[in-house]
Parts: structure tokens; C-alpha cells; sequence
């Protein structure tokens, strides 16, 4: 039972157009979410988190919105830059646990187009 | 400042060898994490260690084994290859003023012939 969805595999846009990956979750014990960018050949990086206790969080050209009621997040990346191609990982930390257990979703490959 | 060490950074093996995935990290955190990434599953937690001396397991540790004698070093091992673990493994760690995120290694990629 896959907890973390990411139901779009890939997604492609063009620079400096708005580019937006969804997430989505079941589990409701589910306190803290993180986005993680990953090139080919090297590990995921961190990019930006959101606590369950808030609906938005912004960082520059990055924003991560939290809708709880419909167990739904989202990453906005706005103007985007063909550095910004990658694979895009949602991850998910259960309540009263650590970071050192996240589930992941499947990630989507994210193409911005000069 | 390295940050997450993984070698080798390429293996092959043969069903039924056995092998060891190295993992050392410089950032004196107390928490470490081994993931492997399968094509179109995302990463999934195979073990970790919140200390030294102290491991668990996570989603699908079979097949796996870790120790954790240092703070630096969690090493991965496999007992009896299959082709099941051809996969990317990452190690990652947390702790310390970053305890919001993980830190990731550049990956090992293993192939189980």
C-alpha cells in the first residue's frame, strides 16, 4: 500500500513558466513533508519542508502548500529554469518518528525547456 | 568537509557473493539511513541506526545486514546476492542543527548478475 503518492511520472514546462508537482498521502499520522530534487547519477537534495501545523511555506523561487483536509501537497516552482530538471521526490515523516524514516513517493521528472 | 561518503560508487556481482557498502560521513551526525531506489519505486528504507551500537530495520531489510561501531561508519551488507538487489543505494544521514533533513551520499550502483 504506497502511502506517498506522486501520480504524475513526469511533468514538462517551459522556462520561466510555473511549474507544479503534486503529492498526495493517506496516512494522517503523517506530520512533516519534505521535497527532494535529484540529479542523474547523484543523490537526492533537500529542498524545501513543510510542517503539518502550516498550509504554506516559501523558499525564493520555491513554495510547498499543505492541504490536510484533502491529504494533498503541492510544489510551485515559479520563474523555472532548465536547472531545475530533475527527478523530484515527495517525502513524508510519521508522527512521533524522525527523519531517519521517511517514505517516499515515486518521484516525477520534471523537463523545463529553454 | 566530504559530507556523505559511498563507495564503491559501481559494483557487479554474481549470484551468492556477498559484499559490503561502505558509508562514512563527516558530519558527526548520531543518525543514519540506507535507501535503495528501484526504478519506478521511489526509495524505501532498508536499515538504520540512531547511535552507535544501536541499528533497526526498515521497509525491506531482508536479504541485508548493518552494524554501526562508530558514529562515521554504517556499512550495508549482503549476505548471499540476488538479482532482487540489482538496485541504487543511498546512504543518508541526519542529526545535530539539521535534524529537519536528510543528507544524502552520491549513490552505489549494484548490479546482481
Amino acid at each position: 500500500d504506497q502511502q506517498v503518492k506522486q501520480n504524475s511520472p513526469s511533468l514538462s514546462v517551459q522556462e520561466g513558466r510555473i511549474s507544479i508537482l503534486n503529492c498526495d498521502y493517506t496516512n494522517s499520522m503523517f506530520d512533516y513533508f519534505l521535497w527532494y530534487k535529484k540529479y542523474p547519477a547523484e543523490g537526492p537534495t533537500f529542498l524545501i519542508s513543510i510542517s503539518s501545523i502550516k498550509d504554506k511555506n516559501e523558499d525564493g523561487r520555491f513554495t510547498v502548500f499543505l492541504n490536510k483536509s484533502a491529504k494533498h501537497l503541492s510544489l510551485h516552482i515559479v520563474p523555472s529554469q532548465p536547472g531545475d530538471s530533475a527527478v523530484y521526490f515527495c517525502a513524508a515523516r510519521h508522527s512521533g518518528g524522525s527523519n531517519y524514516k521517511l517514505t517516499f513517493g515515486k518521484g516525477t521528472l520534471l523537463t523545463v525547456n529553454p | 568537509n566530504a559530507g556523505v561518503t559511498q563507495t564503491p560508487k559501481f559494483q557487479v556481482l554474481k549470484t551468492g557473493q556477498s559484499m559490503t557498502l561502505q558509508c562514512a560521513q563527516d558530519m558527526n551526525h548520531e543518525y543514519m539511513s540506507w535507501y535503495r531506489q528501484d526504478p519506478g519505486m521511489g526509495l524505501r528504507l532498508i536499515h538504520y541506526s540512531v547511535g552507535a551500537g544501536i541499528t533497526d530495520q526498515g521497509e525491506v531489510p531482508n536479504g541485508y545486514n548493518v552494524s554501526r561501531s562508530t558514529t562515521e561508519d554504517f556499512p550495508l551488507r549482503l549476505l548471499s546476492a540476488a538479482p532482487s538487489q540489482t538496485s541504487v543505494y543511498f546512504c543518508a544521514t541526519t542529526g545535530g542543527l539539521s535534524y529537519n533533513e536528510q543528507f544524502f551520499g552520491p549513490g552505489t550502483r549494484l548490479t546482481v548478475l
